[in-house]
């Protein structure tokens, strides 16, 4: 079955850097767009970025822009965000989530992971 | 960017009743809209997309429609296991965005 595993997130620094991971089961990546979404504590859910299932097309929030980068390795079946030059605004739970068709892009999010927390704080 | 504007942000209600949730976006989005729910801690589940086609095993009792800039979720006899929140999504342009959730909850 469809399995997304989000891990990463921590404690970390104003300033400093981050990468998550996602790891996906029960499909492949190369046929999948996938997306990072994040919610801060209480508040509700803001979409990050995707990446389409070729690998080619990346789209980012506004906010994040220059940031954030989206990447895979479809060799280890993985996702990733790398974040830089965390803000405090950045505190929130990470989840990925995947693209319902295969191939295609709907941009929506049938298979989420559990999320994983990033907390910036010095 | 496309905003997207729920109403209400809570509503009170009990098993049973009949409960709607309204999201309208800044700009026309034909049916580029889907419904999520969200439980305490949990992920979010997609339960709507294409603003009336339901998800895969998410129950009949929700229902979506609407088309343009206004949608509407309906929960017909809520049920214990729908007091969550929910949130509408627009899938038409970048950067994807989300409304700011109703939270249903028990009356």
């Amino acid at each position: 079955q469809v399995q997304l595993v989000e891990s990463g997130g921590g404690v970390v620094q104003p300033g400093r850097s981050l990468r998550l991971s996602c790891a996906a089961s029960g499909f492949t990546l190369s046929s999948y767009g996938m997306h990072w979404v994040r919610q801060a504590p209480g508040k509700g859910l803001e979409w990050m970025a995707v990446i389409w299932y070729d690998g080619n097309t990346n789209y980012y929030a506004d906010s994040v822009k220059g940031r954030f980068t989206i990447s895979k390795d479809n060799s280890k079946n993985t996702l990733y965000l790398q974040i830089n030059s965390l803000r405090a605004e950045d505190t929130a739970v990470y989840y990925c989530a995947r693209e319902p068709g295969e191939q295609q892009v709907d941009n929506l999010f049938d298979y989420w992971g559990q999320g994983t927390l990033v907390t910036v704080s010095s | 960017d496309i905003q997207m504007t729920q109403s209400p942000s809570s509503v009170s209600a009990s098993v049973g009743d009949r409960v709607t949730i309204t999201c309208r976006a800044s700009q026309a989005i034909s049916t580029w809209l889907a419904w999520y729910q969200q439980k305490p801690g949990k992920a979010p589940k997609l339960l709507i997309y294409a603003a009336s086609s339901l998800q895969s095993g998410v129950p009949s009792r929700f229902s979506g429609s609407g088309s343009g800039t206004d949608f509407t979720l309906t929960i017909r006899s809520l049920q214990p296991e729908d007091f969550a929140t929910y949130y509408c999504q627009q899938a038409n342009s970048f950067p994807l965005t989300f409304g700011g959730g109703t939270k249903v909850e028990i009356k």
